[in-house]
């Protein structure tokens, strides 16, 4: 069974700091793994992912994720934080060879702090 | 490249009452997936389809939703009757792959929200 854990519902920053928002997964096989943003009343958007190529991942607007099996993590990373990034978050475990659903975490709600 | 459609974006309808959605893929997309997105949580997998072929439905209340892909393109989701807590956004998504592509992900529409009052 594949599964993911957000580790954190909120995360809240100063704008121009650093933003960590993490995940776990659990997942028999190799899995796929992926950040999804969501904005408000808006539909969701692929950040970036991971697919057994490099480990460390770079998205768009300057996030990247480093994919850690011996600590199942993917954790979702960008040096800078912008206002506009305030957002939901959400990290997605798919195994392609075992049917390609994607599986979601509960989220995590980034609040950038002008 | 057009995304994923559906419609309507929103739907208010009273309890007991049946509502049905739809969905337009991205064109030759073999997989579709309807998800359930209430309030404050993460989306839910509902049903997916592989073509017009049911791959898992096991999360799907199927004394009260149904679902279906004529022909491998468009799907409906229907619900009949209605509850409260159906409340939620109804995504339809859509991905490219089948079982064993490793370099897929899922395409979201922008989901219809419904409201049952």
């Amino acid at each position: 069974a594949q599964s993911v854990t957000q580790l954190d519902s909120h995360v809240s920053v100063s704008e121009g700091t650093p933003v960590l928002l993490r995940c776990n997964y659990s997942s028999s096989y190799s899995p796929s793994l992926f950040w999804y943003v969501q904005h408000p009343n808006k539909g969701l958007q692929l950040l970036l992912k991971y697919t057994s190529a490099a480990t460390l991942v770079k998205g768009i607007n300057g996030f990247e994720a480093e994919f850690k099996k011996s600590e199942t993590s993917f954790h979702l990373t960008k040096p800078s934080a912008h206002m506009s990034d305030a957002a939901e978050y959400f990290c997605v475990v798919s195994d392609p060879y075992t049917g390609n659903q994607f599986y979601f975490g509960t989220g995590t709600s980034l609040t950038v702090i002008p | 490249e057009a995304g994923v459609a559906q419609s309507p974006r929103y739907k208010i309808i009273e309890k007991r009452q049946s509502v049905a959605f739809w969905c337009n893929p991205i064109s030759g997309h073999a997989t579709l997936y309807w998800y359930q997105q209430i309030l404050g949580q993460g989306p839910k997998l509902l049903i997916q389809f592989q073509n017009n072929g049911v791959v898992d439905d096991s999360q799907l209340p199927k004394d009260r939703f149904s679902a279906e892909r004529l022909k491998g393109v468009d799907s409906t989701l229907k619900i009949q009757p209605a509850k409260l807590e159906d409340s939620a956004v109804y995504l339809c998504a859509s991905s490219l792959g089948v079982g064993g592509w490793t370099d897929t992900e899922a395409f979201f529409g922008q989901g219809t929200r419904l409201t049952v009052v």
